[in-house]
């Protein structure tokens, strides 16, 4: 059974800071990572993600994947007060199977 | 782009009744649909996967008595809680993907949240 881990719980950043969040995830044989964002109310949405040991930047987005460690990150750069959201790290095994979700790191950026 | 709508946005209901949630998918086909429970104590639990041509998995800790789920094409599904009680609670989330031509993504809804009294 995946284990999904998010750390820390909850971050207040001021903007123009750099946001680090990490994630944990527990099956060795994992292949995709993805990391979500929910707005107060609305759907999660799609931020990034990667496939493959490395680094993959877009923006002021970046993810670092190191599955031998089984983490992975993402770092936002410049961080905005609209990038205040929940931010949700997922894990599958392959392309069309399930998505475990981590319970999210609540990230606050003040102006 | 591809847009899923979940309907309703909000029910209350009473302890031991059920309620009947929708999800739309506009702009892709939906080949697979997963729903999840998001709620404060625990997180986003996968509830059932539903694959076109497979059957509906169910995780751990929900089955189809409780949580009987609806695929009957590409575009529509549907789960019903029945007998909701307080421990139910929740916002319930449809995740629709479409398969390799949209990268795999799964995109949701804004959920359908339910609150039992």
């Amino acid at each position: 059974q995946q284990n999904v881990q998010q750390s820390p719980e909850s971050l207040i950043v001021p903007e123009g800071a750099r946001t680090s969040l990490n994630c944990t995830f527990s099956d060795s044989a994992s292949q995709y990572f993805w990391w979500y964002r929910q707005h107060s109310g609305k759907a999660p949405k799609a931020l990034m993600s990667i496939f493959s040991n490395g680094e993959k930047e877009e923006g002021r987005f970046t993810i670092h994947l190191n599955k031998a460690s089984l983490h992975f990150s993402l770092h936002i750069r410049d961080s905005q007060p609209s990038d205040s959201a929940l931010y949700l790290c997922a894990v599958s095994l392959g392309a069309g199977n399930k998505l475990t979700f981590g319970i999210g790191t609540r990230v606050l950026v003040r102006p | 782009g591809a847009l899923v709508y979940q309907y309703p946005r909000r029910t209350i209901c009473k302890s031991g009744t059920s309620m009947r949630m929708e999800c739309q998918a506009v702009g892709f086909q939906a080949t697979s649909v997963a729903w999840y429970r998001q709620s404060p104590q625990k997180t986003f639990e996968l509830i059932a996967l539903s694959t076109v041509n497979s059957a509906i998995k169910y995780e751990q800790n929900f089955t189809q008595e409780k949580f009987p789920i609806s695929h009957p094409n590409l575009s529509f599904s549907s789960m019903t809680v029945l007998n909701a009680y307080l421990e139910d609670r929740g916002l319930y989330l449809c995740g629709a993907r479409g398969g390799a031509s949209s990268g795999n993504t799964l995109y949701f809804g804004e959920g359908s949240r339910l609150i039992v009294v």
